[in-house]
């Protein structure tokens, strides 16, 4: 049972363009969380989703940030026209139900150059 | 406004020099609280959850325990491989909120 991949693992944008993380939960696993993380920060929550649903995305700047989980396929956050204090390390973590322990991916090292 | 607190922010240790750090949370409807240890680039790793004030969970070095208002991850006669970040998260709602870390060093 793989577990949560993410990819890409890093990804360097000028400023301007958009950036797509994608986000493939473990099997079986229904909810998606996505954070951030600054150098020496903690996680940052940003959203929360279940398929198909936004339940959360109140860490989730109004402006630039979506994200969505689709009935099929991974959970994509995009950052559209990215500026330099996009540059972070985004996690994404799966569960099978609200309230249960996250499972982490890897992390995409976001570069806005 | 913080809601989750971690204390101290880093602390150096040399091995075998047990300790605890400390997570206090603002959180009024706890409904659990989470430990994980991330280790540099990577993502978090799980440890414990706890769920209820004056329960505790042990796993090799470590030790959690709950109350009201924070919980403790202790650590006994520690090995330089348990040098990690670890973080809290309680939760009271679909929403995990962690805290900013300690950054555990042990040394040889």
């Amino acid at each position: 049972n793989a577990g949560v991949m993410q990819n890409p693992r890093h990804l360097v944008r000028r400023r301007g363009q958009e950036a797509r993380l994608r986000c493939s939960p473990m099997k079986g696993h229904s909810h998606v969380y996505w954070y951030r993380q600054l150098p020496e920060e903690g996680l940052k929550f940003m959203v929360y989703l279940q398929k198909e649903n936004i339940i959360d995305e109140s860490g989730m700047p109004k402006e630039r940030f979506s994200a969505e989980f689709p009935k099929e396929g991974p959970s994509i956050l995009r950052i559209q026209q990215v500026v330099r204090g996009d540059s972070a390390a985004y996690f994404c973590a799966s569960s099978p139900r609200s309230g249960e322990k996250l499972f982490f991916g890897s992390g995409t090292q976001l570069s806005v150059l | 406004e913080d809601q989750v607190t971690q204390s101290p922010e880093a602390l150096r240790l040399q091995e075998g020099e047990s300790s605890s750090l400390n997570c206090s949370y603002t959180v009024s409807g706890l409904r659990g609280l989470f430990w994980y240890r991330q280790d540099p680039g990577k993502g978090p790793e799980f440890l414990f959850t706890l769920y209820s004030a004056g329960e505790e969970k042990e796993k090799e070095r470590l030790k959690a325990t709950l109350t009201k208002k924070e919980s403790f991850l202790h650590i006994t006669a520690p090995k330089p491989e348990d040098s990690a970040t670890y973080l809290c998260a309680p939760y009271e709602d679909d929403k995990i909120i962690f805290g900013k870390g300690t950054r555990l060093h042990i040394l040889p």
